[in-house]
């Protein structure tokens, strides 16, 4: 069983596009993380979010505590965003990693 | 800026050897993580440890174990590298307290065992 889903497992746009990810969970969180994995490894925590709306930037975090949802946005799609996208929740100490969505951003 | 480091971006070992991976944090954070990543199956937790000296299982900790003697760094073994420990490796810390504090994570460690 999975604690955390993320939808699309795979993402292909063309440069310029509006890109959503989505994150639905079933556990009591205490905070959602979104992280974005360049190849070659090396995680970044873009996120961290407890409630409502975070932007940085060109990208835009959402959640929803009561449908145990997430959503990660980017606007104006550049290639350099090309990465794996990783929703994780937390409750205490304990993290829940989804399995990723690997975005393509097309020149 | 670097908060979170691995010792090695990239480590190919031989079967049966003794593994050390190394994480060590600048941020005197309590909880340190270990994790390993694997196609399909996302990022499981090995180990972690809440403070100097102590550690917890994870998800997957047989074949690994875990050193915490001073605050800032966290070591994975591997007693005996077999071929299905190679991985992606992270490591992770956080401070404790409250839902707002922030995770980090390192930039992993590719490990080949053959």
């Amino acid at each position: 069983k999975n604690e955390v889903e993320q939808s699309p497992q795979n993402l292909t746009a063309q440069e310029g596009e509006f890109i959503t990810i989505n994150c639905s969970y079933s556990v009591g969180i205490s905070a959602l993380h979104w992280l974005q994995q360049h190849p070659g490894g090396g995680i970044v925590s873009l996120f961290m979010l407890s409630s409502g709306k975070k932007k940085h930037g060109r990208l835009i975090a959402t959640i929803n505590i009561q449908e145990k949802h997430s959503s990660l946005h980017i606007t104006a799609s550049h290639p350099r965003d090309s990465a794996v996208y990783i929703c994780a929740v937390r409750t205490g100490n304990q993290f829940y990693f989804g399995t990723g969505t690997s975005l393509t951003v097309i020149p | 800026d670097v908060k979170v480091t691995q010792s090695s971006r990239y480590l190919v070992k031989r079967t049966g050897e003794k593994v050390f991976l190394e994480c060590v944090q600048d941020m005197d954070h309590e909880n340190m993580f270990w994790y390993r990543q694997d196609p399909g199956l996302g990022l499981r937790l090995i180990y972690f440890s809440y403070d100097v000296k102590m550690k917890e299982k994870g998800d997957i900790p047989e074949g690994y174990s875990v050193s915490r003697e001073k605050k800032e760094r966290f070591s994975l073994i591997l007693e005996s590298a077999s071929t299905n420990q190679t991985s992606m490796y992270l490591c992770a810390s956080r401070g404790t307290g409250d839902m707002n504090t922030e995770a980090f994570f390192g930039q992993g460690t590719r490990l080949t065992v053959v």
